[in-house]
């Protein structure tokens, strides 16, 4: 069964400009959460989405936004790019709703904003 | 912002050693306590998870042991190996939800 992928792995922006970054969950998988790494914060939740509907949000400006579509794949946005966007930004994907249902993790686009 | 505090932030550790990763929480409502493993360029890849209803849980040669009264846990690297060189994160979460706190991470290197 193939991961979680996450397109595209490399990303060069300045700032201003807006960034779409695309995840395809495990097959059957309905839920996928979207995170940003940095080596300042680590590990920030972003939003999770559920059945095509936003389930739970983290503390992120509204720059930030996303959509799930009824095949689960999901998209990131952000508008209006600042330096600090810079990140690794990760999609995990999981099965069910129970929060003791494994999150598989893709490998996660680097996003660079100059 | 409810936190996980983690330590130590980086780690070294002699082949066939015990590696030993800690994290504070604050919430008394988190309800699932992961651990993963990343290596460079990878995402994180879940090692072991733990309910607060269980005080010890052992895969391997990984533990978990937690102290609900204190609300810490801990991972636990039994006969540590130079592939387990890698940044380990804790988190926890509420019911129901996939929101995951994490830790800020453990760099943990294992020398052969």
């Amino acid at each position: 069964k193939a991961g979680v992928t996450q397109t595209p792995r490399y990303l060069i922006k300045t700032r201003g400009q807006q960034v779409t970054l695309s995840c395809s969950p495990i097959s059957g998988h309905r839920s996928v959460s979207w995170y940003q790494q940095t080596p300042g914060q680590g590990l920030q939740f972003l939003f999770e989405y559920f059945s095509e509907t936003q389930r739970n949000k983290g503390n992120f400006p509204g720059r930030f936004s996303g959509r799930q579509f009824s095949n689960s794949r999901s998209e990131m946005n952000v508008s209006t790019l600042e330096l600090g966007d810079s990140a690794l930004y990760l999609c995990a994907s999981s099965l069910e709703t129970a929060s003791t249902d494994t999150q598989y993790f893709g490998p996660g686009t680097r996003l660079t904003v100059l | 912002q409810q936190q996980v505090k983690q330590s130590p932030q980086s780690l070294i550790v002699q082949k066939g050693g015990i590696s030993i990763i800690n994290c504070a929480y604050e919430n008394t409502a988190f309800d699932y306590f992961p651990w993963y493993q990343q290596f460079p360029g990878k995402g994180p890849a879940l090692l072991i998870a733990i309910r607060p209803d269980v005080s010890e849980k052992k895969e391997g040669r990984f533990t978990i042991s937690f102290n609900k009264s204190a609300k810490q846990f801990s991972l636990h690297i039994m006969d540590s190996q130079p592939g387990d060189s890698a940044t380990y994160f804790c988190a926890a979460t509420y019911p129901g939800t996939y929101k995951y706190i994490f830790g800020t991470g453990t760099r943990l290197k294992v020398l052969a």
